[in-house]
């Protein structure tokens, strides 16, 4: 079956620095995938769709500067956290819809990164 | 707007036993609901859909049912096994407008032997 991966898996990092998280769809091309971020005991919130090639789409309340967004290839999509700060912790998912199907039951997801900013 | 509300975890149950986990949701329009599954260390999997009213989806002896009277797509299993302890997300997605995944906050089944 497709597979999405994502690392690291974990990762702890100091205030202030910047941290890369990779979103790689394994055995498929995708030319769109989807960042979620998730908190301790609530849903998945989706942050931004990123499209290869093009810029990224940012749900409301999501700083864009913040969270950059590269996808320069169908297999890859990244998602930098800037100068991070201790309420940036969370949990990061990544999904992945393969290059023409169909939203949203065809998208695969990634197993998630855990980020701790102390 | 819209959102998705599950019953709270986490849930413990015994092998072979009954398994319910309560969705309801809240949304303008007919969305298509969605029962996610994500076993230990894996990515969320689709375990089963239902576009519209009084649709039943089923997947590996689970069903939910769409009930547009109750706004509701509570899972269920008849009997469950070790193999089913995973989290569970419920979702929605509307049929109109931008197109996004709108989720629960998860339940966490444990199914003990």
């Amino acid at each position: 079956g497709a597979v999405v991966s994502q690392h690291p898996s974990r990762v702890i990092c100091k205030s202030g620095t910047s941290v890369k998280i990779e979103c790689r769809s394994l055995d498929f091309q995708a030319t769109t995938m989807f960042w979620y971020r998730q908190f301790p005991k609530q849903s998945l919130m989706l942050m931004a769709t990123s499209n290869e090639g093009s810029k990224a789409t940012y749900e409301q309340g999501v700083e864009k500067d913040k969270f950059l967004i590269n996808h320069a290839s169908l297999t890859l999509s990244t998602l930098t956290v800037t100068s991070a700060h201790p309420e940036d912790s969370s949990f990061y998912i990544c999904s992945a819809l393969p290059s023409g199907r169909a939203f949203p039951d065809t998208q695969y997801f990634g197993p998630g990164t855990r980020l701790t900013v102390l | 707007g819209n959102s998705v509300t599950q019953m709270e975890g986490p849930v413990t149950l015994s092998e072979e036993a009954f398994l319910t986990i309560n969705c309801t949701y809240t949304a303008t329009g007919y969305p298509s609901l969605f029962w996610y599954v994500q076993y230990p260390g894996e990515g969320l999997q689709l375990l089963l859909k239902a576009t519209k009213a009084d649709d039943k989806g089923s997947n590996k002896g689970f069903e939910a049912t769409y009930r547009k009277e109750t706004t509701s797509f509570h899972l269920e299993k008849g009997s469950v096994q070790v193999s089913d302890s995973a989290v569970y997300f419920c979702a929605l997605i509307r049929t109109q407008g931008a197109q996004k995944l709108v989720f629960g906050q998860g339940t966490r089944l444990t199914i003990n032997p």
